[in-house]
């Protein structure tokens, strides 16, 4: 079964430090997000993109946060200078259609110290 | 509406009994929802999902219902097995609204053999 490859499974990263994850959606997907999940809370929307440009992004996805498909088969989530609060998992999915069929990745868990 | 916090609500089940799930969201204008299986340390696994022109949907062992009246969801999962104890995940999808899916706050699963 197709699945959404998430790079590294874990970040440890000091406070201010740029940070990149990485993500290889499904391959015939069209569709791509980043969400978050803070420890012991619900999993939260970041951001989506389709054609090459965000579709939509959530007031947590602000100016540190930058994301891209630099190639046809990565799809990345850059913090240009990590916080303590950004130490969360990240899941990366990914979607044929859009508006259901998403499949996420198992996550990068990025520790922020 | 939906609940944040570091306490997930968790219900117990015997190995063989059937579990029930319930999720209360929020959007009257959400047209998909979607269940989703957490286990530990790994990302959102579907289960499945309802489209709202559907009160109910049956699926391996699995039932999901909708009651657009009152804006719940069910998750019936029936001869509940220790491999089914995980962390479940109502999300909800507004469609044309946007991409994006919102996440319930999660329950525990737990089976006892």
């Amino acid at each position: 079964e197709p699945e959404v490859t998430q790079t590294p499974s874990h970040q440890v990263t000091q406070m201010g430090q740029e940070v990149i994850l990485r993500c290889v959606p499904i391959s015939n997907h069209l569709y791509f997000y980043w969400y978050r999940q803070i420890l012991g809370q619900k999993v939260e929307f970041l951001v989506s993109f389709y054609n090459n440009e965000i579709s939509e992004k959530s007031e947590i996805f602000d100016d540190q946060f930058s994301v891209e498909r630099p190639d046809g088969s990565n799809f990345t989530l850059k913090i240009r200078s990590t916080k303590l609060e950004d130490s969360a998992m990240y899941f990366c999915a990914s979607s044929e259609i859009g508006d259901s069929g998403y499949t996420f990745g198992s996550g990068t868990r990025l520790t922020v110290v | 509406g939906e609940s944040v916090g570091l306490h997930l609500p968790t219900l117990s089940v015997q190995e063989g009994d059937n579990s029930i799930i319930n999720c209360a969201y929020s959007n009257s204008a959400s047209d998909y929802f979607i269940w989703y299986k957490q286990e530990s340390g790994k990302g959102p696994q579907f289960i499945i999902d309802i489209r709202s022109n559907m009160d109910k949907r049956q699926g391996q062992r699995v039932t999901v219902l909708l009651n657009k009246t009152v804006k719940h969801l069910s998750l019936q999962i029936a001869a509940t097995q220790p491999g089914d104890s995980a962390v479940y995940f109502c999300a909800e999808n507004r469609g044309a609204a946007g991409n994006k899916l919102t996440f319930g706050g999660g329950t525990r699963v737990l089976v006892k053999p």
